[in-house]
């Protein structure tokens, strides 16, 4: 299995709204990472999880909460978002974070996150 | 500070020619470099990657790019395009000295003409 899954596909919440994202793998990578990606822009880093530690916060709003339950699972929690806050977000994960960046990252095909 | 650079926007070329899209990167040692490629609505997907050794690099669909130390470019090509090659790709460069982070390219819309 060579894929990165996520849920839901599309998810319209308003400014008061809480909500989770969720990302799935079973590729035995031991890195997974959460991106936000606008509308014809590259993906922006959020969070980056290395051994289900939180590694890298980049610097987001505590309105977006991660968490790695084990090594294939990993969420993000929504509460409180703002209308900026609409956009793709993708979720993604590499083989060996002792690689030192040499792997590749599978993405999987994102949440379409709107906020009213 | 490190960045990575894609000079086109768009890039227009007719079925069956060669295409290139280019990239060139500001990053300090020997980063590994990337190409992704995503499709409407969809993640990015992997198509190559340079790590070390031979500087021509091939990678899925027919892709190739070509690592260039001198001018730190990393050009990615296809010998004869297809309609189905046309989408968003983007360079990425990750550095030795923090390699959790990548650092990609504003992105270049390919686009393949009949």
């Amino acid at each position: 299995d060579t894929e990165v899954t996520q849920t839901p596909k599309h998810l319209v919440m308003g400014m008061t709204n809480k909500k989770s994202l969720k990302c799935e793998q079973h590729m035995g990578h031991r890195a997974m990472y959460w991106y936000k990606q606008k509308a014809k822009k590259p993906p922006e880093l959020m969070f980056v999880y290395s051994y289900e530690k939180l590694s890298i916060n980049e610097s987001v709003p505590s309105r977006f909460s991660p968490e790695c339950p084990n090594s294939s699972l990993l969420n993000l929690h929504l509460h409180a978002l703002q209308p900026e806050d609409s956009a793709l977000y993708l979720c993604a994960s590499s083989q060996d974070p002792a690689s030192g960046g040499a792997s590749e990252q599978f993405f999987g095909p994102g949440t379409r996150l709107t906020v009213l | 500070a490190q960045s990575v650079a894609q000079p086109e926007d768009q890039v227009n070329v007719a079925e069956g020619n060669p295409l290139t899209v280019k990239c060139t990167y500001s990053v300090s040692g020997n980063p590994y470099l990337f190409w992704y490629v995503q499709y409407p609505n969809r993640g990015l997907q992997f198509l190559l990657k340079y790590i070390t050794g031979d500087n021509l690099v091939k990678g899925s669909y027919g892709f190739e790019a070509e690592f260039n130390k001198s001018q730190t470019s990393f050009h990615l090509k296809k010998p004869s395009a297809l309609v189905s090659d046309s989408a968003l790709y983007f360079c990425a460069v990750v550095s030795r000295s923090s390699a959790s982070k990548i650092i990609f390219g504003s992105g270049t819309r390919l686009s393949i003409r009949p």
